[in-house]
């Protein structure tokens, strides 16, 4: 069964203080990984899409990465405004084709000042 | 552009009754997808239509959720003799998706707030 467990569940961080958060999966095959931003009462906001082991993207104070198990979403020098819930979702490959997401339960960041 | 809508934003319903959710994809994204998140659970998929068609409805989690799409664009997901347990955010979301088995970014609507009584 396709599985993603982040971690942590919570992430308290004061300003500046870089950190990263963990995204671990299961899935019989890869077709993409994903992060998304999530702030209270809206959609899920798109962040980045990793393909194969070893691949990084960059996005502002934003990095992620990936290997064959896990992927790391790492914030430098983080600001209140990047408070939010993050999300980490695989895109399993399917007989059928199926676009389906599955996600993990998210990690609440909050950045104090 | 816009991006995906959904209505209402808020439904507030008795147990038993039937409930409409509303989604309008992105402009010429031809995949669509609902997904339900409850209360401290992640994102769990319901169902995904390629143009009218949906190839794959294994998420729905009971006959009393049923979902359409017509003329490849708007999508209304139906709930029957809604259940306390029907209580969610239902999201839609949509995607290029040209061709089936590619990767695109699935971009999200802001939800209907869904509480059972």
């Amino acid at each position: 069964e396709d599985q993603v467990t982040q971690s942590p569940e919570a992430l308290r961080l004061q300003e500046g203080e870089s950190s990263s958060l963990n995204c671990s999966y299961t899935v019989s095959g890869l077709r993409g990984l994903f992060w998304y931003r999530q702030d209270p009462g809206k959609g899920p906001e798109f962040l980045f899409t990793l393909y194969s082991a070893g691949e990084e993207k960059e996005k502002e104070r934003l990095k992620a990465t990936l290997t064959k198990k896990e992927s790391f979403l790492h914030i430098t020098a983080p600001k209140p405004e990047d408070s939010a819930t993050y999300l980490c979702a695989v895109q399993p490959i399917t007989q059928g084709g199926s676009e389906k997401l599955v996600f993990g339960k998210g990690t609440k960041l909050t950045v104090n000042p | 552009g816009a991006g995906v809508s959904q209505s209402p934003s808020n439904k507030v319903t008795e147990k038993g009754k039937d409930v409409e959710l509303r989604c309008d994809p992105i402009s010429g994204h031809t995949a669509l997808y609902w997904y339900r998140q409850s209360l401290g659970q992640g994102l769990e998929f319901l169902i995904y239509f390629q143009g009218n068609s949906a190839p794959d409805k294994s998420g729905l989690p009971s006959d009393r959720f049923s979902a359409e799409r017509t003329g490849g664009s708007v999508s209304t997901l139906t709930i029957q003799r809604t259940q306390q347990e029907d209580s969610a955010v239902y999201l839609c979301a949509s995607s290029l998706a040209l061709r089936q088995g590619r990767t695109d970014t699935q971009y999200f609507g802001p939800g209907t707030r869904l509480t059972v009584l």
